[in-house]
């Protein structure tokens, strides 16, 4: 069983849509997770993170963390086509150790 | 907020030569970084974790006789692809921790390396 698990998709929705983006792990030391977007042929940039279990909310953007099913989850609303990349759901144990990525989700927004 | 950058940013480099790829961190110092590969449409995948002053300690099944990482400076750490082959042909990508105790890992734009 990987760490972390991602479907790789690829996910295409409507422009305005409600996208879901999913993750699970089976490390049960992860503290913090984060999500990175990542455009084609481009370094990973830090969406948002959401330490522990609960939800954080950043503009279009929602991350909840259950702990207890060690699932993740990555909401955006009002999907924009400038959205289009990969998703990567990387949690870990923090204090400057090493990420663990999932496969990435490749999203495609259509106008 | 903190820079990392990587250079080069495309490299093609004939079978049996070895290339060096930088890492350097822009406005903050940086005693570990990672550096990760990268294949089409996959994820990114860890390499090793480079360390200022000590040895590099390398994930299982990578070849630390071929890929050599030299952490020279608070601010640069080198991965020199030693005999390429073209499945050595990758995005090669380097990150470093923010501040001790800190979340955040920066990540350079990342390093297209193709063997012909």
């Amino acid at each position: 069983q990987k760490e972390v698990e991602q479907d790789p998709g690829p996910l295409s929705v409507p422009e305005g849509a409600i996208v879901s983006l999913n993750c699970t792990y089976s490390n049960s030391a992860f503290q913090y997770f984060m999500w990175y977007r990542q455009y084609s042929r481009k370094g990973p940039e830090l969406l948002m993170y959401t330490y522990s279990s609960g939800n954080k909310e950043d503009g279009r953007f929602t991350a909840q963390v259950d702990k207890s099913s060690k699932y993740i989850s990555l909401f955006i609303r009002d999907s924009q086509p400038s959205d289009s990349a990969t998703y990567l759901c990387a949690p870990f144990t923090g204090g400057g150790n090493k990420l663990t990525f999932g496969t990435g989700t490749q999203l495609k927004v259509e106008l | 907020g903190a820079v990392v950058s990587q250079h080069p940013s495309w490299v093609i480099c004939k079978s049996g030569t070895s290339v060096k790829i930088e890492c350097r961190s822009l406005d903050f110092q940086a005693t570990t970084m990672f550096w990760y590969r990268q294949f089409p449409k996959q994820s990114l995948m860890l390499m090793a974790t480079s360390n200022e002053g000590s040895k590099a300690t390398y994930e299982q099944g990578v070849e630390k006789d071929k890929f050599l990482i030299n952490h020279a400076s608070l601010t640069l750490s080198t991965l020199t692809v030693t005999s390429a082959h073209p499945e050595d042909s990758s995005f090669y990508i380097c990150s470093a921790p923010g501040t001790s105790g800190s979340y955040e890992q920066y990540f350079g734009p990342g390093t297209r390396l193709t063997v012909t």
